[in-house]
């Protein structure tokens, strides 16, 4: 079957780095996705991995392993608004199309 | 400015009534996407479109239904027989060409509807 797992709760304080797993299972992997959600709002695009290693962009890195089905989304120099939700999504071809699977998603709280 | 709109905002209606959700997007697209969100959950697919006049279920499409008779527009129905309608509504697009252009979706900025 299909399934993403990814904690719901980190909290960090500012200027930390934090470091958000997701683990998933698919038939028909082509590339993991993370957005951004801030409540209320659309989730907005960060990051895309479809072969194995580490994607950097700013302050925001996001890491592949395929034979683990693992991946990571790693938060630097946190600020308070990186307060949001991540949601770590999968997209799938074993259907013949591509479909995106979401984890639940990740509320990270940043402290002062 | 190219995007995806979603209209309107917040919608309210009385149980058992049917209500479309719009989605236009001006970023000539050919996939296009629809998910439910629920209060501490992630997105689930409702029904998706590669191209025109041509769509499929879902993940939770029961009680739902779409059409996509142009290429900028895939309006959602939810119909009466949706049990739990109350929930956040996001459409999404793709370029659905092969290359770097088609990694991404972009989203609208979703309608809360709230079935009374």
């Amino acid at each position: 079957g299909q399934n993403i797992d990814q904690p719901t709760e980190m909290t960090a304080t500012e200027g930390a780095i934090v470091q958000i797993n997701c683990t998933y299972q698919t038939s028909g992997f082509n590339g993991l996705f993370w957005y951004q959600q801030h409540a209320g709002e659309a989730p907005t695009f960060l990051s895309y991995n479809v072969l194995d290693g580490l994607e950097e962009k700013g302050r925001f890195s996001s890491f592949l392993s395929r034979s683990k089905g693992y991946s990571y989304l790693l938060l630097k120099e946190l600020q308070m608004k990186d307060s949001a939700s991540y949601l770590c999504a999968v997209r799938d071809q074993s259907s013949g199309t591509y479909k995106y699977i979401f984890g639940t998603g990740t509320r990270l709280k940043v402290l002062a | 400015d190219g995007g995806i709109t979603q209209s309107p905002k917040y919608l309210f209606r009385k149980e058992g009534q049917n209500v479309t959700l719009s989605c236009e997007q001006n970023l000539n697209h050919d996939a296009m996407y629809w998910y439910r969100q629920d209060p501490g959950q992630g997105l689930r697919l409702i029904y998706y479109s590669q191209i025109v006049n041509d769509f499929q279920k879902g993940d939770i499409a029961e009680g739902y239904s779409v059409s996509r008779e142009k290429k900028e527009s895939f309006p959602l129905t939810v119909t009466s027989a949706q049990k739990n309608p109350t929930a956040f509504y996001l459409c999404a697009s793709r370029d659905g060409t092969s290359g770097i252009k088609d990694n991404e979706q972009f989203f609208g900025p979703g309608t809360r509807l709230t079935v009374l």
